[in-house]
């Protein structure tokens, strides 16, 4: 089966942890996504990837890092400088874009980070 | 930084009605697409309109876009239990093609 996975489902943290999410793509798609979903908000852009090697900052990347070494796979770290972590976390990919614009993105389950 | 406003924020209704959801957004756009997230879930792709198209069809799925009144519609005829979820719209901007800007969604409730 083709997809996004996202593990774990559930992930609880001490204050001061560094953290790191999972995200994996068979897709063999090109760009990568993280964003940050809030009780009742939309979607923040947290981080994003174009290519292998190659990321940029989203709207909300303070407290946050990523790495790209493969196409499959886009992790995220939060860490300890994040002052508020607790929230659910959504990673995408999509095709590199077309002509005119933007290809649908394809989302993984999510993570529910807890900070306790 | 959010681009969408989805209006109403929330919306109920029985089972057998139509559902209408709008979306405003404020730049020029290459497309706007319409995303669906059941409770506690990844978001699942619904439809994709671009600039030049007036209203797209997708099953149950009606979609209009306005670029003139930098608008669009999501109509969802005779509604499903299982489209309970909230509804969100994400722009594409034109000259910013690399992310899509995301809308704060319309939670729907639909009553058996």
């Amino acid at each position: 089966d083709g997809g996004i996975t996202q593990s774990p489902k559930y992930l609880f943290r001490k204050e001061g942890q560094n953290v790191t999410l999972s995200c994996e793509q068979n897709l063999n798609h090109d760009a990568m996504y993280w964003y940050r979903q809030d009780p009742g908000q939309g979607l923040r852009l947290i981080y994003y990837s174009q290519i292998v090697n190659d990321f940029q900052k989203g709207d909300i990347a303070e407290g946050y890092s990523v790495s790209r070494e493969k196409k499959e796979s886009f992790p995220l770290t939060v860490t300890s400088a994040q002052k508020n972590p607790t929230a659910f976390y959504l990673c995408a990919s999509s095709i590199a874009w077309g002509g005119d614009g933007y290809n649908e993105q394809f989302f993984g389950p999510g993570t529910r980070l807890t900070v306790l | 930084s959010q681009q969408g406003e989805e209006d109403p924020q929330a919306l109920s209704i029985q089972e057998g009605e139509n559902a209408t959801m709008n979306c405003s957004y404020k730049t020029s756009i290459n497309n706007l697409q319409w995303y669906r997230q059941n409770s506690g879930r990844g978001l699942v792709h619904l439809i994709l309109i671009r600039s030049n198209e007036r209203e797209k069809h997708s099953g149950r799925l009606r979609v209009t876009l306005d670029t003139s009144k930098k608008s669009s519609s999501l109509l969802i005829t005779a509604s499903r239990a299982a489209d309970t979820a909230s509804y969100f719209c994400a722009t594409v901007t034109r000259g910013n093609n690399r992310k899509l800007i995301w809308g704060l969604g319309t939670s729907l409730a639909v009553n058996p």
